[in-house]
């Protein structure tokens, strides 16, 4: 079982709708949780972050998290194109913060 | 742009060279953390560095070794390079080791040839 998994995609939306994006982790120990979104050939930009259960909202982005049911997922409201990336989940986890990414979702916003 | 920087941009080298990366962590940050992103993957944690020592290290083997040095900025050193270790090699700085945030530089891309 892979540490970190998302599907790889891609999703397809259309422009101004919701995208839902999805990341399942292994290690229940795992302390935090990021989002960051990669444009090809880029390197990965932080969007998100959060450390406790329930949902957190940054504009048009919302990161919930579900320690239960070891669940992580990114809403982007309103998509636009410029939101066509991959994004990446990545959970930190152990006493130094090894941060483990999954292998992204491609994000298609279709006009 | 998050202030980290990093050189070269691009590299091609040859299987069997040495090969040192460079990075410059952001203002404020003393935790260097090295990543491997292979084409189509997600980033694979090498090693972190704080305050100058190696402060854990993912499954990769002694060839890849690292330094930090007092102004916290740090070098990735890949001896007897093997045509696998093509990839773009991401430098993250974090102001600290515990469920902080890491920001990412724009990366080096490595070929092997």
């Amino acid at each position: 079982q892979k540490e970190v998994e998302q599907n790889s995609g891609p999703l397809s939306v259309p422009e101004g709708a919701i995208a839902s994006l999805n990341c399942t982790y292994s290690d229940r120990g795992s302390q935090s949780f990021f989002w960051y979104r990669q444009y090809s050939g880029k390197s990965p930009e932080l969007i998100m972050f959060i450390y406790s259960n329930g949902d957190k909202e940054d504009g048009r982005f919302t990161a919930q998290l579900n320690k239960a049911s070891q669940y992580v997922s990114l809403l982007i409201r309103d998509s636009q194109p410029s939101d066509s990336a991959t994004y990446l989940c990545a959970v930190g986890s152990g006493g130094y913060q090894k941060v483990t990414f999954g292998t992204g979702t491609k994000l298609q916003v279709i006009p | 742009e998050t202030g980290v920087t990093q050189s070269p941009t691009h590299l091609i080298k040859t299987r069997g060279q040495q090969v040192t990366l460079r990075c410059s962590s952001q203002s404020g940050h003393n935790t260097v953390s090295w990543y491997q992103q292979a084409l189509g993957q997600g980033p694979q944690f090498i090693f972190q560095y704080y305050r100058e020592e190696e402060n854990g290290r993912g499954n990769f083997p002694p060839r890849f070794s690292g330094l930090q040095f007092p102004n916290y900025s740090s070098e990735l050193n890949v001896n007897a390079l093997e045509l696998d270790d093509s990839a773009l090699y991401l430098c993250a700085s974090s102001p600290g080791t515990q469920r902080e945030t890491q920001y990412f530089g724009p990366g080096t891309r490595l070929l092997v040839l």
